[in-house]
């Protein structure tokens, strides 16, 4: 069964340094999405993709924080410098279809601890 | 953006009971209302979906119902088992994008 990968699964570093994360979504999956979730809260978006192109990412921190997808398939998002409160789960998902809405297929996630 | 609320944050029901979990959202425009199933250090699942062209979806032990006048809806599982237990989250999506909007996640604990 196809899944979408995330690495690394865990991640510990201290306030101020340099983190990245890494997605492969569903081969031939369209629409690539990062989410963050805090403990004991639901998922929010910080940034789509359609391809390799930014549909939304007007809740990116992004004094901090990117992302790419570069060629439309894998996608990296950093944080630089990483700050206490970005300590949550970075979830990738992906979606095959465009312009319908479709199932969304998320990864494992990338839980980030800063100290 | 969309407001989802959901209800309510913690539920605990003895095996072979049922649970209800409600959200209500704000954005008319919204027209699908997927539920997922998050266990412990995984990611969330899809366990059911509807659009808003339906008011109800059946799945064996698990339906959703939609009232789109009053903007909620519903997820109802039937004779939970242990292996239900886990949290659960509702979204909902506009027809102007693809773009998610979950809410907060009931924690559901089925007691053997």
């Amino acid at each position: 069964e196809a899944e979408v990968a995330q690495s690394p699964r865990y991640k510990i570093t201290e306030k101020s340094q340099a983190v990245a994360f890494w997605c492969d979504p569903i081969s031939g999956h369209a629409t690539l999405y990062w989410y963050r979730q805090i403990l004991g809260q639901g998922p929010e978006l910080l940034v789509q993709f359609q391809d390799e192109s930014v549909v939304d990412d007007s809740q990116l921190p992004k004094d901090r924080f990117s992302a790419e997808r570069l060629k439309g398939v894998d996608s990296t998002l950093k944080i630089q410098p990483a700050e206490l409160g970005d300590s949550a789960m970075y979830l990738c998902a992906s979606s095959w279809e465009r312009g319908i809405t479709g199932e969304l297929f998320f990864g494992e996630g990338s839980r980030l601890t800063v100290l | 953006g969309e407001n989802v609320e959901q209800h309510p944050s913690t539920l605990s029901v003895q095996e072979g009971d049922s649970a209800v979990i409600k959200c209500t959202y704000s954005d008319s425009a919204s027209n699908y209302f997927p539920w997922y199933k998050q266990e412990l250090g995984k990611g969330p699942q899809l366990i059911i979906d509807i659009r808003s062209n339906v008011g109800e979806k059946k799945d064996q032990r698990i339906a959703v119902t939609l009232n789109k006048t009053a903007k909620h809806f519903s997820l109802h599982i039937t004779e939970t088992q242990p292996e239900d237990s886990a949290v659960y989250f509702c979204a909902v999506v506009s027809n102007t994008g693809n773009q998610f909007y979950f809410g907060t996640g009931t924690s559901l604990t089925v007691i053997p």
